[in-house]
């Protein structure tokens, strides 16, 4: 069992859908990421959050929007996607940094129609 | 000078054997090396990392070698076994963020 729970597993929706994609970690861990993972490619950094604040945006478009209500949780909410927006969406925590260790969820896998 | 090459894509190995796979890195400001594991279906899940400032680390059967000078580092996995078959990622960092490589899809046959 993964220490980073992502909900929901499976998500569709429609181009003109808003939802929210979201990451639960109970190891006190400070540093929060997401990133975005296309089929047979590496995960590629969307947002970091450190210390409940956010501290890179990767030129992310404004359609995905992050939030970081406490310490232990980390949203992302959706609107008006693209169908190349289809991919498995991951997110990871770290202790304090980039440069630690980091537990990574098994991701959300979802599909714009 | 944020790119991390990886090779090979695909690597076939024989039960017991010895996988290698090979990072170049750009940017002479990382210190930070990572290789990642990650199963169909799962996220990646941290197997070894290395800084700098050592040309060699191991745990169990994974071996990170790091040559600076060169800006490259390998993995070796000794006594490979149909369970290590996954999607290796090298990465390399700082304090902020880690960036990825391609990926190395690993099968090792009985």
């Amino acid at each position: 069992d993964t220490e980073v729970t992502q909900t929901p597993k499976h998500l569709v929706m429609g181009m003109t859908n808003k939802k929210s994609l979201k990451c639960e970690q109970h190891m006190g861990h400070r540093a929060m990421y997401w990133y975005k993972q296309k089929a047979k490619k590496p995960p590629e950094l969307m947002f970091v959050y450190s210390y409940e604040k956010l501290s890179i945006n990767e030129s992310v478009p404004s359609r995905f929007s992050p939030e970081c209500p406490n310490s232990s949780l980390l949203n992302l909410h959706l609107h008006a996607l693209q169908p190349e927006d289809s991919a498995l969406y991951l997110c990871a925590s770290s202790q304090s940094r980039g440069d630690q260790p980091q537990h990574f969820g098994d991701g959300t896998r979802l599909s714009i129609l | 000078q944020q790119q991390v090459k990886q090779s090979p894509q695909s690597l076939i190995v024989q039960k017991g054997g010895i996988s290698i796979i090979n990072c170049a890195y750009e940017n002479t400001a990382f210190d930070y090396f990572p290789w990642y594991q990650q199963f169909p279906g799962k996220g990646p899940a941290l197997l070894i990392a290395i800084r700098p400032d050592v040309s060699e680390k191991k745990e169990g059967r994974f071996t990170i070698s790091f040559n600076k000078s060169a800006k490259q580092f390998s993995l070796h996995i000794m006594d490979s076994q149909p369970g290590d078959s996954a999607t290796y990622f090298c990465g390399a960092g700082g304090y902020q963020k880690v960036t990825f490589g391609t990926g190395t899809k690993l099968q090792v046959i009985p």
